[in-house]
């Protein structure tokens, strides 16, 4: 089955610095790569979220690129705030059985701290 | 629009007994998922239903189940607990076809 490895488990940056956030998988048929944020007391939110078809996708602050060839994903936040403050998950799928349907499988997270 | 809903939020329980919980998914969408997140594990998946059937299943026991009703509402059912079946439970649901999933804010279980 599908292996994402994700580092760094924490990662501590001063306010208007940059957070960048690498996760490997080893599945070469995955071809959905979908980042979340959880903040404390709360579920993961998707915050952006890849295809297989594109190497990387902004949204404002926020941008992940990726590397087909060699595995890996990654996200970028530039400028960053400290609400930005929370567990970041990445996650890699592909769709089973060539269907519709998706079994994503979850990076250990990363906790990142902004210090104002 | 309403996000996911998960019944009840927090609980206690002791091994052995055996425990429900229940998800309300976002209006519209038919398939909902079910995570077990730990602090040493990380989120793990359960399984999988849509349209009443479960579609995928995760590495658990079977003490583990779940099922789905026509209205898309979802429970999962754990008997015999254990001391290490402690963790926060996560639903998710998602528009069919998309694999974005959207997350409910979990159901917090402790076994004691």
């Amino acid at each position: 089955g599908e292996n994402v490895e994700q580092h760094p488990s924490t990662l501590s940056v001063q306010e208007g610095d940059s957070a960048v956030i690498k996760c490997t998988y080893s599945d070469s048929a995955s071809n959905y790569f979908p980042w979340y944020k959880q903040e404390l007391g709360k579920g993961p939110q998707l915050i952006i979220d890849i295809r297989s078809n594109v190497g990387e996708k902004k949204d404002q602050r926020i941008a992940v690129t990726l590397n087909k060839t060699a595995k890996h994903f990654s996200l970028h936040i530039t400028e960053t705030q400290p609400e930005d403050s929370a567990v970041y998950f990445c996650a890699a799928s592909s769709t089973v059985s060539g269907g519709s349907n998706y079994k994503l499988t979850f990076g250990k997270g990363t906790l990142l701290t902004v210090n104002p | 629009k309403a996000g996911v809903t998960q019944t009840p939020r927090y609980l206690i329980k002791t091994r052995g007994q055996q425990v429900t919980l229940s998800c309300s998914p976002i209006s519209g969408h038919r398939s909902v998922s079910w995570y077990q997140q730990t602090p040493g594990q990380g989120l793990q998946f359960l399984f999988e239903y849509f349209s009443e059937t479960q579609r995928n299943k995760g590495n658990f026991p079977g003490r583990f189940s779940g099922r789905q009703f026509s209205n898309s509402r979802s429970e999962m059912n754990v008997s015999t607990l254990e001391l290490g079946d402690s963790a926060l439970y996560l639903c998710a649901s998602s528009p069919e076809g998309t694999g974005e999933l959207f997350f409910g804010e979990g159901s917090r279980l402790t076994v004691l």
